[in-house]
């Protein structure tokens, strides 16, 4: 099937630092992909949208600011975390629909970010 | 706007025992259904996906139904394992290729 690769698994860093998570489809295009946030004991929660080409679309309560979206090619999107801060820690996962259509989604193995 | 609902919260089984997990849905307008298992700390493994047009998906131990005029599906697992023991998620997929997920059933099966 196919597969949907993120980077880097974990990641710890320090309060107000910048972290980025490349999520890239490994055997298809995918002109959209989703990212999603999973805090302790909870469901995953979508974010945004990212689109290729254009600008990210954003879930309400989400800062666009400070989860900075791109999408540069049809195979790889960026979730930049700015100026993180202890409660930007959380599981972070991204999916993508196969470009060429079909009706299911694929996962990547998500990132779990720790903000000290 | 679709809501996806999971009951029980958490589910504790001893080794053996046959068990049901429940999802419900506001919207019937799905494409399709998923159920997801995920251990903690850890990402999402795909157990079944049931199409819209579909009522049921088996795999080994597991089936999942779906009755989408109801907006409701159910995760049968036989046989339960210690293995088994991870929090269980259900997704629907929507319009504009969005998934929307349950809060999850945690489940422990003791030895």
């Amino acid at each position: 099937g196919a597969v949907v690769s993120q980077h880097p698994s974990r990641v710890i860093c320090k309060s107000g630092t910048s972290v980025k998570i490349e999520c890239r489809s490994l055997d298809f295009q995918a002109t959209t992909m989703f990212w999603y946030r999973q805090f302790p004991k909870q469901s995953l929660m979508l974010m945004a949208t990212s689109n290729e080409g254009s600008k990210a679309t954003y879930e309400q309560g989400v800062e666009k600011d400070k989860f900075l979206i791109n999408h540069a090619s049809l195979t790889l999107s960026t979730l930049t975390v700015t100026s993180a801060h202890p409660e930007d820690s959380s599981f972070y996962i991204c999916s993508a629909p196969p470009t060429r259509g079909g009706d299911t989604q694929y996962f990547g193995p998500g990132t779990r970010l720790t903000v000290l | 706007k679709q809501e996806v609902t999971q009951i029980p919260a958490a589910l504790s089984v001893p080794e053996g025992e046959n068990l049901v997990l429940n999802c419900s849905f506001t919207d019937s307008a799905i494409y399709n259904l998923q159920w997801f298992r995920q251990d903690p700390g850890k990402g999402l493994t795909s157990l079944l996906l049931i199409q819209s047009s579909q009522r049921e998906q088996t795999s080994g131990r597991l089936n999942a139904s779906l009755d989408k005029s109801s907006g409701r599906s159910t995760l049968y697992i036989a046989a339960s394992q210690p293995g088994d023991s991870a929090t269980y998620l259900c997704a629907v997929y929507t319009g504009g290729f969005k998934t929307i997920f349950g809060a999850g059933t945690r489940l422990f099966v003791k030895a």
